[in-house]
């Protein structure tokens, strides 16, 4: 079992719609977690990041985190067609390891 | 800030030749780690540094791969005799973990092709 899962979609939505992202991990130990962007061809870009349950808000940005299920999730509101790109979902065990999905690709169409 | 940086960007070698690439963190972070990529998967851990202790190794980093970050600052990755296997988006990211701050920000990465 791989400790970060992901949907590596394509997943796709229209201009102005909502983005709705999903990651689960394996780890009842993990700690912190993130979400980064990355363009074909560039190195991840943070977007977000979220330690405790519940939800963060961040501009058009929304990261949910369920440590019960498992679960964080993240939302972009009022998609835009630069948004277009690979979400990555990352976690924190432990203060060390970083462990990463293998992404979901987002198409925003206008 | 300034950003990490890297170098090089590009790098095409021959199989079994050694290679070498350089990061330089961002100013006064104290966690640099490495990572590799390759095309449709996340980012590999390899390994960290907190200043200039090696703290963690992947158990799945081979022998030939070696890193060293002697001052605490900039670090090296070192490929020896690479494979067509390692040819791979090389990425380096630090964190300021002095101040409790768990993000890490990524350089611009080194892609490696060995032919």
């Amino acid at each position: 079992q791989k400790e970060v899962e992901q949907n590596s979609g394509p997943l796709s939505v229209p201009e102005g719609a909502i983005a709705s992202l999903n990651c689960t991990y394996s780890d009842r130990g993990s700690q912190s977690f993130f979400w980064y962007r990355q363009y074909s061809g560039k190195s991840p870009e943070l977007i977000m990041s979220i330690y405790s349950n519940g939800d963060k808000e961040d501009g058009r940005f929304t990261a949910q985190l369920n440590k019960a299920s498992q679960y964080v999730s993240l939302l972009i509101r009022d998609s835009q067609p630069s948004d277009s790109a690979t979400y990555l979902c990352a976690v924190n065990v432990l203060g060390n390891q970083f462990y990463f999905g293998t992404g979901t690709s987002l198409t925003v169409i206008p | 800030d300034t950003g990490v940086s890297q170098d090089p960007r590009h790098k095409i070698t021959k199989r079994g030749q050694n290679v070498t690439f350089r990061c330089d963190p961002i100013s006064e972070h104290n966690r640099l780690y490495w990572y590799r990529q390759t095309l449709g998967q996340g980012p590999e851990f390899l390994t960290y540094f907190q200043n200039e202790a090696q703290l963690e190794k992947s158990r799945l980093l081979s022998d030939r791969f070696s890193a060293e970050r002697p001052k605490g600052s900039f670090s090296t990755l070192e490929i020896q005799r690479t494979e067509q296997g390692d040819s791979a988006m090389y990425l380096c990211a630090s964190a300021d973990r002095d101040r409790g701050r768990r993000e890490q920000f990524f350089g611009p990465g080194t892609r490696l092709t060995v032919l």
